[in-house]
């Protein structure tokens, strides 16, 4: 079965930084791309980052370009999210989610993690 | 960029009832066209991916259908367990926007 673990969200001054990773276990995490979404309070689902299974692509939304940084650690079954010079617009539950397709990114998510809020607040 | 719409925003159905929600993306993304399932404090499911393949799992009473820049997803008999918000997502070059979402509550 497959699992996804975020962690890492919490309260954060604007400006501030945090880290949020993603363990994931169940299927061979090597060759999959993963990404990260976000959901503001009550609102709907933003695409926040992606990163291909051989790390040679990354993508980002244009409200987060420059300040957020993708990773993957295959030796961990990790992504991670740096997020720097933090908002207040960044407050939202953050998901990551493993792509469907072997290979190449096609962005569609089938299996999600169950989020992990950040707050930025001062 | 492209930008996604769904509509209606919101609409209250009964059990057994036919359900169609509509996603336009506005410009061409041939069928890279995914359908998303959230329920709430849940997180989101996918349901169908390429515009009208259904994921492994999901029943066969959820379909869609489309191409280019209209798009539909259809329950064909809503269940107790079908209230829920759902959202179209492109993703034709890279992972792409979401359509802002439709909420499907009781009648």
């Amino acid at each position: 079965e497959v699992q996804l673990l975020e962690s890492g969200g919490g309260l954060v001054q604007p400006g501030g930084s945090l880290r949020l990773s993603c363990v994931a276990s169940g299927f061979t995490f090597g060759p999959y791309a993963m990404g990260w979404v976000r959901q503001a309070p009550g609102k709907g689902l933003e695409w926040v980052s992606g990163i291909t299974g051989d790390r040679k692509t990354t993508v980002y939304a244009d409200s987060v370009k420059g300040r957020f940084t993708i990773s993957k650690d295959d030796s961990k079954n990790t992504i991670y999210l740096q997020m720097s010079n933090l908002r207040a617009e960044d407050t939202a539950v953050y998901f990551c989610g493993k792509d469907k397709t072997y290979g190449d990114g096609r962005w569609e998510l089938d299996s999600w993690g169950q989020g992990t809020l950040v707050i930025v607040s001062s | 960029d492209i930008q996604m719409t769904q509509s209606p925003s919101s609409l209250s159905a009964s059990v057994g009832d036919r359900v169609t929600i509509a996603c336009r993306a506005s410009q061409s993304i041939s069928t890279y066209l995914s359908w998303y399932q959230q329920k709430p404090g849940k997180a989101p499911r996918l349901l169908i991916y390429a515009a009208s393949t259904l994921h492994s799992g999901v029943p066969s009473r959820f379909s869609g259908s489309g191409s280019g820049t209209d798009f539909t997803l259809t329950i064909s008999s809503l269940q107790p367990e079908d209230f829920a918000d759902y959202y179209c997502q492109e993703s034709y070059i890279g992972p792409g926007a979401f359509g802002p979402g439709t909420k499907v509550d009781v009648k």
